[in-house]
């Protein structure tokens, strides 16, 4: 089955800074790919997602890389706030077999001000 | 819309008591999925639903677990008997499947087994 790995587990950077964190999966028959936010005490929720047909996906501050052939995608923050700060997963699917998302091990970001 | 609703919002129970955990999904949404959240394990999927039938429960941890949805608008899990190993927070998320793949979360259920 899918399994996901996420890198780093923590990540302490300066506001304004940027921020990256990398996840790989193994099923190259993968073709979505969500990263979740989630603040402390508070439920996930989607911030970005891209499909495995595009390499890259924008949505002002944030970006999604994808390298298919690597199995591999990023998430990648830029000038970060304090409101930045929490826990990001990433998540992986085969939407032609499957609505079942395998989510990583997340990441806690920490933007200090 | 209020967004997905679930109930209780904390429980605190003993050791060999039933659970039953509550998830009312966003109206018009024909998926279902209930997670578990722990430090060890992260965020695992139990089981999910598709216009109210169960599609995969292979998540779903041993026989204590059970989860229904008898309609659209409701679904339960159940814990019998319940374990300490058992504690975890408990997501509900539904979406849309034929317009969107985005997962909405509910504010989730502290379980407490002591």
């Amino acid at each position: 089955g899918e399994n996901v790995e996420q890198h780093p587990s923590t990540l302490s950077v300066q506001e304004g800074d940027s921020a990256v964190i990398k996840c790989t999966y193994s099923d190259s028959a993968s073709n979505y790919f969500p990263w979740y936010k989630q603040e402390l005490g508070k439920r996930p929720q989607l911030i970005i997602d891209i499909r495995s047909n595009v390499g890259e996906k924008k949505d002002q501050r944030i970006a999604v890389t994808l390298n298919k052939t690597a199995k591999h995608f990023s998430l990648h923050i830029t000038e970060t706030q304090p409101e930045d700060s929490a826990v990001y997963f990433c998540a992986a699917s085969n939407k032609r077999a499957t609505n079942k998302l395998i989510f990583g091990t997340g990441t806690l970001l920490a933007v200090q001000p | 819309d209020a967004g997905v609703i679930q109930s209780p919002r904390h429980e605190v129970t003993e050791m060999g008591q039933e659970v039953t955990l509550r998830c009312k999904p966003i109206s018009g949404h024909d998926y279902l999925f209930w997670y578990r959240q722990t430090m060890m394990r992260g965020l695992e999927l139990l089981i999910y639903f598709n216009n109210n039938v169960p599609i995969d429960d292979s998540g779903m941890p041993e026989d204590r677990f059970s989860a229904k949805m008898p309609n659209a608008s409701f679904s339960t899990l159940k814990i019998q008997p319940s374990e300490p190993r058992d504690s975890a927070v408990y997501f509900c998320a539904s979406m849309w499947g034929d317009i969107t793949d985005t997962q909405y979360f509910g504010p989730g259920t502290r379980l407490t087994v002591l």
